[in-house]
């Protein structure tokens, strides 16, 4: 097992750019999750997943958009890169939404 | 808005010295509140808690809910250097379009100088 996977580890993208973050777990999870986690903060949520092709906002969506076509694969898409997304990324996975959630090794981003 | 606030903000501590971390929360329908140790990395998983006045324990670790008075504190005892992590407090909410949803506080900056 894999577990949660996520990739790129690094990536600097300039004001404007676009991306997607990749993240796939192999643990067949139904409920996926996008949170971002700026310098000594806590992580804030920004996207969700209860299952294959449902997705709903977190706390921060505005300028992130998720799709949801497989159960294995949640990637996150960066439109219009603005320097207020440098962030770390982390993905995580659950089977059960009281269960303990399992997390990728994050995405560090920096937007110049 | 659901809200989880942990204090303190930063500790440091000499190693051998016993630490309590606290954690309070405003959810709505509340099912359970978990701990996380994040050392430059992912968190890790610490305890899952959903009932109140039960303790959990993992080594020189414990903790315990109060879901009444709407906290939790996580203990550690004859600390490490290792113990030198954020510690994260989260909980989940089981209602509406909400289901599973982790709300995380801001974390503990814990430093344990040998």
């Amino acid at each position: 097992n894999a577990g949660v996977t996520q990739t790129p580890k690094f990536r600097i993208l300039k004001i404007g750019q676009s991306m997607t973050l990749q993240c796939a777990q192999d643990m067949n999870h139904n409920y996926m999750y996008w949170y971002r986690q700026d310098p000594g903060m806590g992580l804030k949520l920004i996207y969700y997943s209860v299952g294959a092709g449902i997705t709903d906002k977190g706390e921060v969506p505005n300028g992130y958009n998720v799709s949801r076509s497989t159960t294995e694969d949640f990637p996150l898409r960066l439109e219009l890169a603005a320097p207020s997304q440098t962030s770390v990324y982390f993905c995580a996975s659950t089977p059960g939404a009281i269960s303990e959630q399992y997390f990728g090794p994050g995405t560090r981003l920096t937007v110049t | 808005e659901d809200k989880v606030v942990q204090s303190p903000l930063s500790l440091v501590v000499h190693e051998g010295d016993t630490v309590t971390l606290n954690c309070s929360y405003e959810v709505t329908n509340f099912r359970s509140l978990l701990w996380y140790k994040q050392e430059k990395k992912a968190p890790t998983f610490l305890f899952m808690l959903t009932s109140s006045g039960i303790e959990k324990k993992s080594g020189r670790l414990s903790s315990i809910l109060d879901k009444k008075e709407l906290f939790s504190i996580l203990n550690i005892t004859a600390t490490q250097t290792g113990d030198s992590a954020v510690y994260l407090c989260a909980t989940t909410n089981a209602g509406g379009t909400s289901y599973g949803k982790l709300t995380f506080g801001q974390g503990t900056i814990l430093t344990v100088h040998p």
